[in-house]
């Protein structure tokens, strides 16, 4: 029930990007996106809902494949500030929340 | 901009003592949730609330553990004998609708001696 992540971590040079994903073994009803950085709570991204969205905020965004079982984040033009661990995050149709296994990034200058 | 608030921010307690963690959720917020998570390790659901009942719980939220919502404006997580593998960083969030983004307060620090 709990979803995947891949990679477990990253390290990027500012300016280059990179992907997260977030695999199930079957279909989701949502998936968020959530932003943790050392020491504090984890902080909404976004929400896609529905099979093949996408969506976007400034820099950073994510997709939600057709059989709603794989979603992916976006980091393009990487900042300083984006570094934390990201956590994707699924909602069934329940009140259930269960957060992916995280995947740490490290934005270098 | 309103926020969710815990207290207290750290907590330190023997094994074998009840604790219980506080939280305030926004304000016309109808969702409530705990989450605990382990130094290091990802963020893990306890427990879901909603119209003055669980909705949902997972399987660490056992016998142990229970919460409430006493007035209007409190959410608590109470531990009743707590044990070693009890410390961890527990977070409080609340959203307005089920399936919209959720917003974690500050985390209150655990730790059980």
């Amino acid at each position: 029930q709990q979803p995947v992540q891949s990679p477990q971590a990253v390290i990027l040079r500012e300016g280059e990007d990179a992907v997260i994903n977030c695999s199930s073994s079957k279909a989701l009803y949502s998936v968020h996106w959530y932003r943790q950085k050392h020491g504090e709570a984890p902080v909404f991204l976004m929400i896609l809902l529905k099979g093949g969205e996408q969506k976007g905020h400034e820099k950073i965004s994510a997709s939600f494949n057709e059989k709603k079982q794989q979603s992916s984040l976006y980091l393009t033009a990487s900042q300083l500030s984006y570094s934390g661990t990201y956590f994707c995050g699924t909602g069934g149709t329940g009140n259930q929340f269960y957060f992916g296994t995280g995947t740490s990034l490290t934005v270098i200058p | 901009e309103p926020e969710v608030t815990q207290t207290p921010s750290h907590q330190v307690t023997q094994m074998g003592q009840e604790v219980i963690l506080r939280c305030v959720p926004i304000s016309n917020h109808l969702y409530f949730y705990w989450y605990r998570q382990i130094l290091g390790q990802k963020v893990e659901f306890l427990v879901s609330f909603y119209n003055n009942e669980i909705s949902e719980k997972s399987e660490i939220f056992d016998d142990q553990f229970s919460v409430e919502r006493p007035d209007g404006s409190n959410f608590t997580l109470k531990i009743r004998s707590t044990k070693l593998e009890d410390s961890a960083m527990y977070f409080c969030a609340s959203s307005g609708q089920g399936v919209h983004e959720q917003y974690f307060g500050p985390g209150t620090r655990l730790t059980v001696t």
